[in-house]
Protein backbone atom coordinates (compact mmCIF):
# COMPACT_ATOMS: atom_id res chain seq x y z
CA UNK A 1 0.00 0.00 0.00
CA UNK A 2 1.36 3.45 -0.52
CA UNK A 3 2.26 5.51 1.79
CA UNK A 4 2.71 9.20 1.78
CA UNK A 5 5.21 11.01 4.75
CA UNK A 6 4.95 15.10 4.78
CA UNK A 7 7.90 16.65 6.80
CA UNK A 8 7.68 18.72 8.81
CA UNK A 9 4.54 18.43 10.27
CA UNK A 10 4.11 22.31 11.14
CA UNK A 11 6.62 25.62 9.78
CA UNK A 12 6.59 28.79 11.02
CA UNK A 13 8.25 31.56 9.06
CA UNK A 14 8.96 35.29 8.54
CA UNK A 15 7.07 37.08 5.50
CA UNK A 16 8.77 37.54 2.92
CA UNK A 17 11.04 34.11 3.30
CA UNK A 18 11.21 31.35 0.33
CA UNK A 19 10.33 28.01 2.15
CA UNK A 20 10.46 24.26 0.93
CA UNK A 21 7.97 21.62 1.84
CA UNK A 22 8.40 18.18 1.36
CA UNK A 23 6.28 14.78 0.54
CA UNK A 24 7.50 11.66 0.19
CA UNK A 25 5.41 8.34 -1.30
CA UNK A 26 6.45 5.13 -0.95
CA UNK A 27 5.71 3.41 -4.65
CA UNK A 28 7.22 5.39 -7.45
CA UNK A 29 4.35 3.87 -9.91
CA UNK A 30 2.67 6.65 -9.29
CA UNK A 31 0.33 8.06 -12.09
CA UNK A 32 -0.21 12.01 -10.32
CA UNK A 33 0.30 13.78 -7.51
CA UNK A 34 -1.43 16.69 -6.47
CA UNK A 35 -0.70 19.51 -4.39
CA UNK A 36 -4.02 21.05 -1.99
CA UNK A 37 -4.22 23.80 0.36
CA UNK A 38 -6.68 23.74 3.62
CA UNK A 39 -7.68 26.71 5.97
CA UNK A 40 -9.28 26.28 8.96
CA UNK A 41 -12.84 24.82 8.62
CA UNK A 42 -12.66 24.18 5.65
CA UNK A 43 -12.10 21.87 1.98
CA UNK A 44 -9.21 21.34 -0.27
CA UNK A 45 -8.27 23.59 -2.25
CA UNK A 46 -6.23 22.20 -5.44
CA UNK A 47 -3.21 24.40 -5.98
CA UNK A 48 -1.18 22.02 -8.84
CA UNK A 49 -1.24 18.88 -10.28
CA UNK A 50 1.72 17.11 -11.57
CA UNK A 51 1.84 14.10 -14.03
CA UNK A 52 4.07 11.30 -13.56
CA UNK A 53 5.49 12.10 -16.49
CA UNK A 54 6.33 15.94 -15.18
CA UNK A 55 9.02 16.81 -13.32
CA UNK A 56 7.41 20.29 -12.32
CA UNK A 57 4.77 22.52 -12.09
CA UNK A 58 4.28 26.21 -11.69
CA UNK A 59 1.57 28.75 -10.46
CA UNK A 60 2.29 31.70 -9.59
CA UNK A 61 4.31 31.65 -6.37
CA UNK A 62 4.25 28.26 -6.15
CA UNK A 63 6.50 25.52 -7.44
CA UNK A 64 5.80 21.94 -7.46
CA UNK A 65 8.78 19.29 -8.54
CA UNK A 66 8.36 16.05 -8.89
CA UNK A 67 11.39 13.54 -8.66
CA UNK A 68 9.20 9.55 -9.30
CA UNK A 69 12.66 7.62 -8.65
CA UNK A 70 13.27 8.94 -5.61
CA UNK A 71 9.63 8.95 -4.19
CA UNK A 72 9.94 12.92 -3.39
CA UNK A 73 8.06 16.07 -4.24
CA UNK A 74 8.12 19.48 -3.13
CA UNK A 75 6.44 22.82 -2.89
CA UNK A 76 8.10 25.61 -3.04
CA UNK A 77 6.53 29.02 -1.74
CA UNK A 78 7.84 32.33 -2.88
CA UNK A 79 8.42 35.31 -1.22
CA UNK A 80 6.11 33.89 1.71
CA UNK A 81 2.73 36.08 2.93
CA UNK A 82 0.56 36.01 6.08
CA UNK A 83 -2.49 34.80 3.82
CA UNK A 84 -0.49 31.74 2.91
CA UNK A 85 -0.42 30.49 6.38
CA UNK A 86 -2.82 27.05 6.22
CA UNK A 87 -1.87 23.39 6.07
CA UNK A 88 -0.89 21.88 2.51
CA UNK A 89 -1.59 18.61 2.14
CA UNK A 90 -0.11 16.37 -1.19
CA UNK A 91 -2.08 13.40 -2.44
CA UNK A 92 -0.57 10.45 -4.94
CA UNK A 93 -3.05 8.81 -7.39
CA UNK A 94 -2.25 5.52 -8.20
CA UNK A 95 -3.08 3.46 -11.75
CA UNK A 96 -5.54 2.11 -9.93
CA UNK A 97 -6.78 5.58 -9.86
CA UNK A 98 -6.79 5.49 -6.00
CA UNK A 99 -5.68 8.62 -3.61
CA UNK A 100 -3.10 8.25 -1.02
CA UNK A 101 -2.94 11.58 0.98
CA UNK A 102 -0.18 12.80 3.83
CA UNK A 103 -0.60 14.19 6.69
CA UNK A 104 0.06 17.62 6.21
CA UNK A 105 2.22 20.29 6.98
CA UNK A 106 0.99 23.08 9.10
CA UNK A 107 2.70 26.68 7.74
CA UNK A 108 2.40 30.08 9.58
CA UNK A 109 3.59 32.96 7.79
CA UNK A 110 4.66 35.65 10.58
CA UNK A 111 3.84 39.13 9.69
CA UNK B 1 -18.37 26.69 -13.00
CA UNK B 2 -20.20 25.40 -9.76
CA UNK B 3 -17.56 23.62 -7.55
CA UNK B 4 -18.49 20.42 -5.63
CA UNK B 5 -21.65 21.34 -2.88
CA UNK B 6 -22.24 19.50 0.38
CA UNK B 7 -25.31 19.51 3.00
CA UNK B 8 -25.29 20.14 5.74
CA UNK B 9 -22.21 22.02 7.11
CA UNK B 10 -22.34 21.30 10.07
CA UNK B 11 -24.35 18.61 12.27
CA UNK B 12 -24.79 18.12 16.04
CA UNK B 13 -26.70 14.58 16.92
CA UNK B 14 -27.03 12.12 19.74
CA UNK B 15 -25.12 9.17 20.02
CA UNK B 16 -27.47 6.48 17.97
CA UNK B 17 -29.14 8.68 15.84
CA UNK B 18 -28.78 8.62 11.90
CA UNK B 19 -27.89 11.07 9.85
CA UNK B 20 -27.11 11.99 6.08
CA UNK B 21 -24.83 13.87 3.95
CA UNK B 22 -25.33 14.55 0.75
CA UNK B 23 -22.84 15.40 -2.13
CA UNK B 24 -23.33 16.93 -5.62
CA UNK B 25 -20.45 17.13 -7.54
CA UNK B 26 -18.49 19.02 -10.52
CA UNK B 27 -20.91 18.37 -13.81
CA UNK B 28 -19.61 15.55 -15.77
CA UNK B 29 -17.25 14.66 -12.87
CA UNK B 30 -17.42 10.68 -13.43
CA UNK B 31 -15.47 10.15 -10.23
CA UNK B 32 -16.90 10.53 -6.87
CA UNK B 33 -15.20 10.35 -3.43
CA UNK B 34 -15.93 10.68 0.33
CA UNK B 35 -13.35 11.11 2.40
CA UNK B 36 -13.69 10.97 6.20
CA UNK B 37 -10.89 13.56 8.06
CA UNK B 38 -9.96 13.67 11.65
CA UNK B 39 -8.59 17.04 13.45
CA UNK B 40 -4.84 17.57 12.26
CA UNK B 41 -4.99 14.43 10.12
CA UNK B 42 -5.10 14.06 6.07
CA UNK B 43 -8.39 12.30 4.30
CA UNK B 44 -9.23 8.70 4.62
CA UNK B 45 -11.30 7.29 1.93
CA UNK B 46 -14.61 5.56 2.63
CA UNK B 47 -15.73 5.36 -0.72
CA UNK B 48 -14.85 5.61 -4.60
CA UNK B 49 -17.76 5.73 -7.67
CA UNK B 50 -16.99 5.45 -10.69
CA UNK B 51 -19.99 6.78 -12.29
CA UNK B 52 -23.28 4.67 -10.64
CA UNK B 53 -20.55 1.99 -9.38
CA UNK B 54 -18.90 1.94 -6.03
CA UNK B 55 -15.08 0.54 -7.16
CA UNK B 56 -13.67 1.26 -3.69
CA UNK B 57 -15.55 0.80 -0.31
CA UNK B 58 -12.98 -1.21 1.27
CA UNK B 59 -12.95 1.45 4.18
CA UNK B 60 -16.51 1.73 4.43
CA UNK B 61 -17.51 0.26 7.83
CA UNK B 62 -20.71 -1.29 6.29
CA UNK B 63 -21.84 -2.46 9.57
CA UNK B 64 -23.02 1.70 10.52
CA UNK B 65 -22.47 3.21 6.99
CA UNK B 66 -24.21 3.46 3.40
CA UNK B 67 -23.57 5.48 0.17
CA UNK B 68 -25.17 5.56 -3.09
CA UNK B 69 -24.91 7.70 -6.16
CA UNK B 70 -27.96 7.44 -8.11
CA UNK B 71 -28.02 8.04 -11.57
CA UNK B 72 -24.31 8.63 -11.48
CA UNK B 73 -24.38 12.16 -10.71
CA UNK B 74 -25.43 13.21 -6.86
CA UNK B 75 -24.52 10.87 -3.70
CA UNK B 76 -25.67 10.36 -0.24
CA UNK B 77 -23.71 9.10 2.54
CA UNK B 78 -25.65 7.93 5.81
CA UNK B 79 -24.39 6.74 9.11
CA UNK B 80 -27.04 4.75 11.41
CA UNK B 81 -26.56 4.43 14.12
CA UNK B 82 -23.88 6.92 14.58
CA UNK B 83 -21.39 6.57 17.21
CA UNK B 84 -19.39 8.78 19.34
CA UNK B 85 -16.07 7.90 17.27
CA UNK B 86 -18.22 9.38 14.13
CA UNK B 87 -17.53 12.83 14.91
CA UNK B 88 -15.25 13.98 11.81
CA UNK B 89 -15.35 15.95 8.83
CA UNK B 90 -16.88 14.32 6.03
CA UNK B 91 -15.64 14.97 2.40
CA UNK B 92 -16.92 14.83 -0.92
CA UNK B 93 -14.61 15.18 -4.11
CA UNK B 94 -15.24 14.72 -7.48
CA UNK B 95 -12.63 14.80 -10.78
CA UNK B 96 -12.91 13.36 -14.50
CA UNK B 97 -11.06 9.67 -14.08
CA UNK B 98 -7.10 10.06 -13.11
CA UNK B 99 -7.40 13.64 -13.13
CA UNK B 100 -7.63 17.07 -10.94
CA UNK B 101 -9.46 16.39 -7.68
CA UNK B 102 -11.90 18.93 -6.43
CA UNK B 103 -13.61 19.03 -2.89
CA UNK B 104 -16.44 20.26 -1.11
CA UNK B 105 -16.61 22.49 2.09
CA UNK B 106 -17.26 19.19 3.81
CA UNK B 107 -19.50 18.25 6.98
CA UNK B 108 -18.46 18.50 9.72
CA UNK B 109 -20.39 16.49 12.23
CA UNK B 110 -20.33 16.78 15.98
CA UNK B 111 -21.60 13.11 17.94
CA UNK B 112 -22.87 13.77 21.79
Amino acid sequence: KQEVTQIPAALSVPEGENLVLNCSFTDSAIYNLQWFRQDPGKGLTSLLLIQSSQREQTSGRLNASLDKSSGRSTLYIAASQPGDSATYLCAVRTGANNLFFGTGTRLTVIP
Amino acid sequence: EAGVVQSPRYKIIEKKQPVAFWCNPISGHNTLYWYLQNLGQGPELLIRYENEEAVDDSQLPKDRFSAERLKGVDSTLKIQPAELGDSAVYLCASSPRGRELFFGEGSRLTVL
